[in-house]
């Protein structure tokens, strides 16, 4: 049971690339969360799915789309990569969306 | 919208001894779950305790208790007997839910913990 997985780890960019990052729980758990984190400050959310087949914006939807592409997988893209979303990516699922949520351990972007 | 705040941005403590986190939270809503996270250099964040609005009762896990004080909107984290793995950064975290959904969590900034040997 390997929780909450998310690849690539590290990845650096350079300004207008795109690229995807990638994010799979074997919990069973219907919801699923992108946030970002920046330097000196909380996770802020970006995106998430409350259930398999929805997706919604967070607090900081800009330059970013998601796919729920099944009920293990939560997909986060970047299609044109910029200097401001240079962060650390954290992915989190729960059970039901409102309950507890449990995180993976991250994918630190660097945009240059 | 909610807002998270954690007034102390770094605390120092020496091991096994009790130390008392602060965070203050502004809401409207009367349905709402707080949360404390712990994230320790390996980055990942892991949580520490969970406190529903509705229960008067304050949560305890093993060393970690709250205070949490719904008028005032204030839920502190006190560890007691404190140990150097719990050397991280400590998130404060607010989630609402009511009959209209719920949202992600709201977070405070952080505050450092050091445990001193």
């Amino acid at each position: 049971n390997a929780g909450v997985t998310q690849t690539p780890k590290f990845q650096v960019l350079k300004t207008g690339q795109s690229m995807t990052l990638q994010c799979a729980q074997d919990m069973n758990h219907n919801s699923m969360y992108w946030y970002r984190q920046d330097p000196g400050m909380g996770l802020r959310l970006i995106y998430y799915s409350a259930s398999e087949g929805t997706t919604d914006k967070g607090e900081v939807p800009n330059g970013y789309n998601v796919s729920r592409l099944n009920k293990r997988e939560f997909s986060l893209r970047l299609e044109s990569a910029a200097p401001s979303q240079t962060s650390v990516y954290f992915c989190a699922s729960s059970v039901v969306f409102g309950d507890t949520q449990y995180f993976g351990p991250g994918t630190r972007l660097t945009v240059l | 919208a909610q807002t998270v705040t954690q007034s102390q941005p770094e605390m120092s403590v020496q091991e096994a001894e009790t130390v008392t986190l602060s965070c203050t939270y502004d809401t409207s809503e009367s349905n709402y779950y707080l949360f404390w996270y712990k994230q320790p250099p390996s980055r990942q964040m892991i949580l520490v305790i969970r406190q529903e609005a509705y229960k008067q009762q304050n949560a305890t896990e093993n060393r970690f208790s709250v205070n949490f004080q719904k008028a005032a909107k204030s839920f502190s984290l006190k560890i007691s007997d404190s140990q150097l793995g719990d050397t991280a950064m400590y998130f404060c975290a607010f989630m609402k839910y009511s009959g209209g959904g719920a949202d992600g969590l709201t977070f405070g900034k952080g505050t450092h913990l050091i445990i001193q040997p």
